[in-house]
């Protein structure tokens, strides 16, 4: 069975870091392009990160040179360092499996992990 | 970035009713128009892919269709458990974006 679950959440202070981390089973991250989605409070979807099975990555413009996605193929672990955090970084953080050959969609997605930036 | 917008913003149905909700894409995005379903607390919940392909698992009364730059979610007979918020999302082009999401709520 497929499951991904997030971890690392919680309060920091603007400027602050934190790292994420979401564990799957069921298959392997590695062999998958795996995202990063947030949704602020009370409001829609938005897409932060993705790393590609070859291991690019590629970044939303409003995280682009604070967050940092990565894996750990053995512990079959994604990640996402965000530093510099601001207010408008709060929000549910979901990790998603990316699926599809032409049209591609998130089939499995996490619980979400709540990062709250605040002073 | 390609601009998703959904109507209506919100809707109030009752059980049986059938439901539609539309996604408009800024610019024509193919059939790269995916649907989920999210319900308070929980994570998204693949329903529709491209355009009109039913996820594995998920009940054949939700139906999409659409090419280009419109599309529809249909709910054929609401059911209790349906009750959620409903977003789209386009992978036609970087970055992916999504719509700002339909709630549909008990009448």
């Amino acid at each position: 069975e497929v499951q991904l679950v997030e971890s690392g959440g919680g309060l920091v202070q603007p400027g602050g870091s934190l790292r994420l981390s979401c564990a799957a089973s069921g298959f392997t991250v590695s062999s998958n392009y795996m995202s990063w989605v947030r949704q602020a409070p009370g409001k829609g979807l938005e897409w932060v990160s993705v790393i590609y099975s070859g291991g690019n990555t590629y970044y939303a413009d409003s995280v682009k040179g604070r967050f940092t996605v990565s894996r750990h193929d053995s512990k079959n672990t994604l990640y996402l360092q965000m530093n510099s955090l601001r207010v408008e970084d709060t929000a549910v953080y979901y990790c998603a499996r990316e699926r599809g050959g032409t049209v591609t969609h998130f089939d499995y997605w996490g619980q979400g992990t709540l990062v709250t930036v605040s002073s | 970035d390609i601009q998703m917008t959904q109507s209506p913003s919100s809707l109030s149905a009752s059980v049986g009713d059938r439901v539609t909700i539309t996604c408009r894409a800024s610019q024509s995005i193919s059939s790269h128009l995916n649907w989920y379903q999210q319900k308070p607390g929980r994570a998204p919940k693949l329903l529709i892919y491209a355009a009109s392909s039913l996820q594995s698992g998920v009940p054949s009364r939700f139906s999409g269709s659409g090419y280009g730059t419109d599309f529809t979610l249909t709910i054929s007979s609401l059911q209790p458990e349906d009750f959620a918020t409903y977003s789209c999302q386009q992978t036609y082009s970087f970055p992916q974006t999504f719509g700002q999401g339909t709630r549909l709520e008990i009448k």
